[in-house]
């Protein structure tokens, strides 16, 4: 099972969005709705910001937002503020023998 | 609040086997509704997905097929932690591990991470 496709950086301005594309294929993102992202700072664990492709947990602020279009998941990032600096990360079940596909990564920068 | 608390050394000699726990509090390795997941990150292979335990009236395991044959893990219902083995490791083996509850397919709660390292 290939990685998931990522940009390797994204970045903007405070207070501008930003958003992130995540590609796959129709064995994972495209064939299920469980699609989530991570934020990961320096030396720490990801942390889940959106999961089942639109979802936000609890405490994750409403300006992460996410979407689907067939095999390709996007994470956007509005009003971007100095503490959305990190790595992001996006996953999607696989089903099979590979339960679990991680994205390649983005570094977003706030400028 | 659930919480996962990682353990085991962080050096590792080549030939032999990482070995590595996570005790869980707030949740129970038996729960008929979480899977129990080891994740490991590093620079060439970014995340990757190692495997899984969980119970759904008897115990299952999963392993990704780039370390099938060298992996187990193994729930510990009286300490409620779960572990993970992985044996005649290499250095391309040196990486952060973390172990992770996923409920269907998301990962909400990750261990602190452990690097372990690999020696050539």
């Amino acid at each position: 099972q290939s990685a998931l496709t990522q940009p390797p950086s994204a970045s903007g301005s405070p207070g501008q969005s930003v958003t992130i594309s995540c590609t796959g294929t129709s064995g994972d993102i495209g064939g299920y709705d469980y699609v989530s992202w991570y934020q990961q700072h320096p030396g720490k664990a990801p942390k889940l910001m959106i999961y089942e492709v639109t979802k936000r947990p609890s405490g994750v602020p409403d300006r992460f937002s996410g979407s689907k279009s067939g095999n390709t998941a996007s994470l956007t990032v509005s009003g971007l503020q100095a503490e959305d600096e990190a790595d992001y990360y996006c996953s999607s079940y696989a089903g099979g023998n590979n339960i679990l596909v991680f994205g390649t990564g983005t570094k977003v920068t706030v400028l | 609040q659930v919480q996962l608390q990682q353990s085991g050394p962080g050096l590792v000699k080549p030939s032999q086997t990482l070995s590595l726990t996570c005790a869980i509090s707030g949740d129970s390795v038996s729960s008929n509704s979480a899977t129990w997941n080891w994740i490991r990150q590093s620079p060439s292979r970014g995340l990757e997905w190692l495997g899984r335990t969980y119970y759904r009236s008897k115990w299952y395991n999963d392993y990704a097929v780039s370390v099938k044959g060298r992996i187990s893990i193994n729930p510990d219902t009286s300490k409620n932690q779960f572990s993970l083995h992985l044996n005649s490791v290499t250095p391309e083996d040196t990486a952060v591990y973390y172990c992770m509850r996923l409920l269907v397919a998301t990962g909400d709660y990750w261990g602190q991470g452990t690097l372990v390292t690999v020696p050539s």
